[in-house]
C-alpha cells in the first residue's frame, strides 16, 4: 500500500529564506505522480507543484521547485524567497497508476509552515 | 475559467440526519475525487467518479454514497449521520488526459454534526 510520511510537523522560516519541507514516499508501482499542495487557513487546497515518476528533470513552478530523488523515494519541497502569505499548512501527495485510469490521491500528514519577519 | 465549486460553504445537522454536498468541477474536467478532512485522521479518500461512473472507493462505511450526472456535476450524500463526520469535505476535479496531472480542489464544505 502507498504511503506518504512528512517528518516535520512545524517548520520556521524567515522572510526571503528558503525552506525545504520533506516528503517521502512508499509505493511498489513503477508509474505515479507526486504533488505538494498548500492549505491556508481558510481550508481551500491550492496546487503547487507535481512530479512524474518518468520526468527526468525536477519539476519547477515559480518560488516553488521539487527536489526529486527517484533512489531515495523522496519528493521534497523548496520555497525560495520565503513571503509572509506562504505561512499555511502544506501537505505532500501521490497518486499511483497512469495518469488516465487514477485520480486516488494519498497524503501525508502536513507541515505547518510559518514564515516570519 | 471558474474553479472548483462546492456548496454549501458550511453545514450544521444533528446525529441522525442525512445530508447532501454538492460539487461542480472545472468546465472539461470529466473526473470528480472527493477527501474527508479532519484533525484526527487527516485528508482521506471518499470515491472518485468519472464519466458518471464510480471508478474507486476509499474504506468509509455505505452511509457514505456519491454519483455523478452526465455534465460532470457531482454529489456526495451521507445519511445517518454520527458526531465523527464532523469535517472538511473536499473535491477534486481533474481532466485526465495523457499528459494532464493537476487535481484542482474546491474550497471544501465544513460538515458540524451536533
Amino acid at each position: 500500500a502507498q504511503k506518504i510520511t512528512q517528518t516535520q510537523p512545524g517548520m520556521f522560516v524567515q522572510e526571503k529564506e528558503a525552506v525545504t519541507l520533506d516528503c517521502t514516499y512508499d509505493t511498489s508501482d513503477q508509474s505515479y505522480g507526486l504533488f505538494w499542495y498548500k492549505q491556508p487557513s481558510s481550508g481551500e487546497m491550492i496546487f503547487l507543484i507535481y512530479q512524474g515518476s518518468y520526468d527526468e528533470q525536477n519539476a519547477t513552478e515559480g518560488r516553488y521547485s521539487l527536489n526529486f530523488q527517484k533512489a531515495r523515494k523522496s519528493a521534497n519541497l523548496v520555497i525560495s524567497a520565503s513571503q509572509l502569505g506562504d505561512s499555511a499548512m502544506y501537505f505532500c501527495a501521490m497518486r499511483e497508476g497512469n495518469t488516465g485510469t487514477a485520480s486516488k490521491l494519498t497524503f501525508g500528514t502536513g507541515t505547518r509552515l510559518q514564515v516570519t519577519l | 475559467k471558474a474553479g472548483v465549486t462546492q456548496t454549501p460553504r458550511y453545514l450544521i445537522k444533528t446525529r441522525g440526519q442525512q445530508v447532501t454536498l454538492s460539487c461542480s468541477p472545472i468546465s472539461g474536467h470529466r473526473s470528480v475525487s472527493w477527501y474527508q478532512q479532519t484533525p484526527g485522521q487527516g485528508l482521506q479518500f471518499l470515491f472518485e467518479y468519472f464519466s458518471e461512473t464510480q471508478r474507486n472507493k476509499g474504506n468509509f462505511p455505505g452511509r457514505f454514497s456519491g454519483r455523478q450526472f452526465s455534465n460532470s456535476r457531482s454529489e456526495m450524500n451521507v445519511s445517518t449521520l454520527e458526531l465523527g463526520d464532523s469535517a472538511l469535505y473536499l473535491c477534486a476535479s481533474s481532466f485526465q488526459g495523457e499528459d494532464y496531472n493537476e487535481q484542482f480542489f474546491g474550497p471544501g464544505t465544513r460538515l458540524t454534526v451536533l
